[in-house]
């Protein structure tokens, strides 16, 4: 059964950068896509983006200016970058398997989630 | 791209059936079977229920059934429980993105 962990700071200063790593457990990293999802609190779950393990990448258009992924297959793990964060990125981040061929177009393991607040 | 669009609440009584629609675009729903659905519990990650606008991973329950027409897709529930009582959220290919619904709150009465 695969599993997804995420990890990082769970607060982060207002204009500074927000990193978290999501690292996989119980299957290969490898020839699948991985997917950074985030929720902020009451409110619906929105992409981010999704990157191979190639290290190809795709972004959401309103975040594409500041997002930044990356993979290390080497230890089986994936990270997310946002820049130039303010409060309204203040939110529960997933990280998730898929979406792609391999996955039939599906997220279908997610990480259990990791709260960031942005606050000084 | 724009959020799909679904229905902030719905409900129905148990044993019932409920459908919960995700309408969206020519550009998303309506040019891609790749629609899933996810059921979100209080305090926890979404979970797969529906992929490819019609199928169920292992596991999900066959009262729970997937549909699409046209740019709008649907999610039945039908014989409702009360551990159906949830957020759904529906999420569809959009090219080289991908879009989610706002969410519809399941309420089991």
């Amino acid at each position: 059964q695969v599993q997804l962990q995420e990890s990082g700071p769970g607060l982060v200063k207002p204009s500074e950068t927000l990193s978290l790593t999501c690292t996989v457990s119980g299957g290969s990293i490898s020839n699948y896509y991985w997917t950074w999802i985030r929720q902020p609190a009451d409110e619906g779950l929105e992409w981010i983006g999704r990157i191979y393990s190639s290290g190809s990448t795709d972004y959401n258009p309103s975040l594409r200016s500041r997002v930044t992924m990356s993979v290390d297959t080497s230890k089986n793990q994936f990270s997310l970058k946002l820049t130039s964060v303010t409060a309204a990125d203040t939110a529960v981040y997933y990280c998730a398997r898929g979406p792609g061929a391999a996955t039939s177009e599906a997220l279908d393991f997610w990480g259990q989630g990791t709260l960031v607040t942005v606050s000084s | 791209h724009s959020a799909l669009t679904q229905p902030p609440s719905a409900s129905g009584s148990l044993g019932q059936s409920v459908t919960i629609s995700c309408a969206g675009t020519s550009s998303d729903v309506g040019r891609y079977d790749h629609v899933s659905w996810f059921q979100q519990l209080p305090g926890k990650a979404p979970k797969l229920m529906i992929y490819e606008v019609s199928r169920r991973p292992s596991g999900v329950p066959d009262r729970f059934s997937g549909s699409k027409s046209g740019n709008t897709a649907s999610l039945t529930v039908s014989g409702l429980q009360a551990e159906d009582e949830a957020d759904y959220y529906c999420c569809s290919h959009a090219g080289r993105v991908w879009v989610f619904g706002g969410g519809t709150k399941l309420t089991v009465l």
